[in-house]
């Protein structure tokens, strides 16, 4: 069984540019759920993406968008970077959803910094 | 609000001595509980997690205790090992799909 894995694990940006952070799920799991954790703070509920479709957001702005493709891995994309945007990117997977929420197992993540 | 308090924020305990970190949530809907233990330049790991229809749960050193008319819950790590030694996060479900974590604990072990 292969746990979350996300690529690039670090990445380096300027003010104003786009990026794109990868995401595999776990082996048989088909929800992708994404996060951001700032420096000394827990993580916070970007979007959950199920069937390939969103399935839920937190308080982001729609600068933050996602995808999920048909074998359930997934990207978060952000525009018009922001040095507040800076943080480490989660990804978790999970089975479901359904009735109450399932575990959900973290990737290491990506470390991004906008300069 | 959605809302999940963690306390403390910082925990010193002697190798072998026990640790307990508790958190409140604003939302009686909440159903499910998990704890996370993070590492440094890692991802949080799930150690352990509660359901609304179990008031505790064990596995070996580590247990959670669930209040829900309280709305909070703990957990309790016991003969702590210096590899205990992490940032630890509570957290509770608003709703089928988000995890609201809290602020985190960093629990350091004194050898």
């Amino acid at each position: 069984e292969t746990g979350v894995t996300q690529s690039p694990t670090h990445l380096i940006k300027t003010r104003g540019q786009q990026v794109t952070l990868r995401c595999s799920s776990q082996s048989g799991h088909n929800t992708v759920s994404w996060y951001q954790q700032a420096l000394g703070q827990g993580p916070q509920f970007i979007f959950q993406y199920y069937r390939e479709e969103e399935n839920g957001r937190g308080n982001f702005p729609p600068r933050f968008s996602g995808l999920q493709f048909p074998n359930y891995s997934s990207e978060l994309n952000v525009n018009a970077l922001e040095l507040d945007d800076s943080a480490l990117y989660l990804c978790a997977s999970s089975w479901g959803p359904g009735q109450g929420l399932h575990e959900q197992y973290f990737g290491p993540g990506t470390r991004l910094t906008v300069t | 609000g959605e809302n999940v308090e963690q306390h403390p924020s910082t925990l010193s305990v002697q190798e072998g001595d026990s640790a307990v970190i508790k958190c409140t949530y604003s939302d009686s809907a909440s159903n499910y509980f998990p704890w996370y233990k993070q590492e440094l330049g890692k991802g949080p790991q799930l150690i352990i997690d509660i359901r609304s229809n179990v008031g505790e749960k064990k596995d070996q050193r580590i247990a959670v205790t669930l209040n829900k008319t309280a709305k909070h819950f703990s957990l309790h790590i016991t003969e702590t090992q210096p590899e205990d030694s992490a940032v630890y996060f509570c957290a509770a479900n608003f709703g089928n799909e988000k995890l609201t974590f809290g602020t985190g604990t960093r629990l350091t072990i004194i050898p």
